[in-house]
This record gives structure tokens, sequence and C-alpha cells, in this order.
């Protein structure tokens, strides 16, 4: 099955400061790669998703990049604020089959932003 | 509120009584997933379904554990004679044709 490594596992940075956080997948099947964000006491939220057949995509001052090559994809988060203080999880996912849409999360990091 | 809804929020139960949680998906999505999050770890898949049937389950889920989704709206999971091993945060996701799911509040589950 799938396996999902995820780094750091904790992340601390100043208010400002870019924040980037690297998964690796395992099951070359995974083309789907989204990002959760989850606070405390509450669900994982989607902030951005990228498919295999590209290579980067933006949302603002979030970014993720995929090598599908190297099997790893990061999220980059720049001018980070305090409010972008919380767990981020990436996820891998076969886009068709019998497991489409089947999640398999990483270990997630704990991002602080200092004001 | 159109998001996923998770009912109860919180629950707290003696170890070996049965326990149901009901997750209500967006409207029109015609996949639902269940997974278990433990303290400080990623959500772990459970099962999953299209529409009404259940098309995966993980070796996670025991026999103790049974979930339906009857006419293909909203599904429950039912957890029978608990165990404190089963404390963790039930999470319901759903997802349109397209792959991208979204994720209720949860329901947290205490077994004492």
């Amino acid at each position: 099955g799938e396996n999902v490594e995820q780094h750091p596992s904790t992340l601390s940075v100043q208010e400002g400061d870019s924040a980037v956080i690297k998964c690796t997948y395992s099951d070359s099947a995974s083309n789907y790669f989204p990002w959760y964000k989850q606070e405390l006491g509450k669900g994982p939220q989607l902030i951005i998703d990228i498919r295999s057949n590209v290579g980067e995509k933006k949302d603002q001052r979030i970014a993720v990049t995929l090598n599908k090559t190297a099997k790893h994809f990061s999220l980059h988060i720049t001018e980070t604020q305090p409010e972008d203080s919380a767990v981020y999880f990436c996820a891998a996912s076969p886009a068709g089959g019998t497991s489409y849409g089947k999640l398999t999360f990483g270990q997630g990091t704990i991002l602080t932003v200092h004001p | 509120d159109t998001g996923v809804s998770q009912d109860p929020r919180h629950k707290i139960t003696k170890r070996g009584q049965n326990v149901t949680f009901r997750c209500d998906p967006i409207s029109e999505h015609n996949r639902l997933y269940w997974y278990r999050q433990t303290l400080g770890q990623g959500p772990e898949f459970l099962t999953y379904f299209q529409n009404e049937a259940q098309l995966e389950k993980s070796r996670l889920l025991s026999d103790r554990f049974s979930a339906e989704r009857p006419k293909g709206s909203f599904s429950t999971l039912e957890i029978q004679r608990t165990e404190q091993g089963d404390s963790a945060m039930y999470l319901c996701a759903s997802s349109p044709r397209r792959v991208r799911a979204f994720f209720g509040q949860g329901t947290r589950l205490t077994v004492v």
C-alpha cells in the first residue's frame, strides 16, 4: 500500500518568513496530492491540491510543487501570519481505480508562527 | 451551512458499550469516507461508500465496527463492545465525482 512520509514534524518561524513542508510517497499509482490544515479540535480543511499532470500550483500565499519522478511534493507558505499556525497534513491518493479518493496521510507538521 | 456534518461532536462511553456516530455529507456528494485519527497522527482510512455501496474496508475496521449508508445519503458508524484503544477522533469526508474530499469536524470518542 501507499506510504507517505512528512518532514519536519515541527516548524517554528517568525511572522513574515516562509515555511516549507516536504512529503514523499511510495506508490507510483498515486496521482492526486492534497494538503490539509487542521486547527485544534477541528476537522482537516483542504487548502490546496495538485494532480500529477501539473508540476506547480499557487493560490495566493500558498503553493505546492510536485516532482513525480522523485516522488516528492512540497507545500510553500510565504509571508506567514500567526493565523497560519496549525497542523498541516499532506496526503496522496490514486485518482482512479477502486481506491479512487482513498487518502493516505503523512504524520503532520506542527507549524508555529511567532508574531 | 452546507459542509459535512457529524454528530455527536463528543462522546464519552464506558468500555464494553456500543456507540453510533452519524455523518451527513455535502449534498449530492456521492462518495463518503470514514477515517480515524489518534493524537499526534494523521487520519487513517477506515472505509468508504459510493452512493449506498460500501466499496472498501481497511483492516483497521475490525468485526466490532460496522458502517452503513442507507439510500446513499447519511452514513452511520457503529462500534460494538468499545475498548480503550477505540478512543480517537472519527472523521467523515465526502467528495463529488472528482477526487477532492471535504471533512467534517469529527466525533471525539473517549472510552473510559
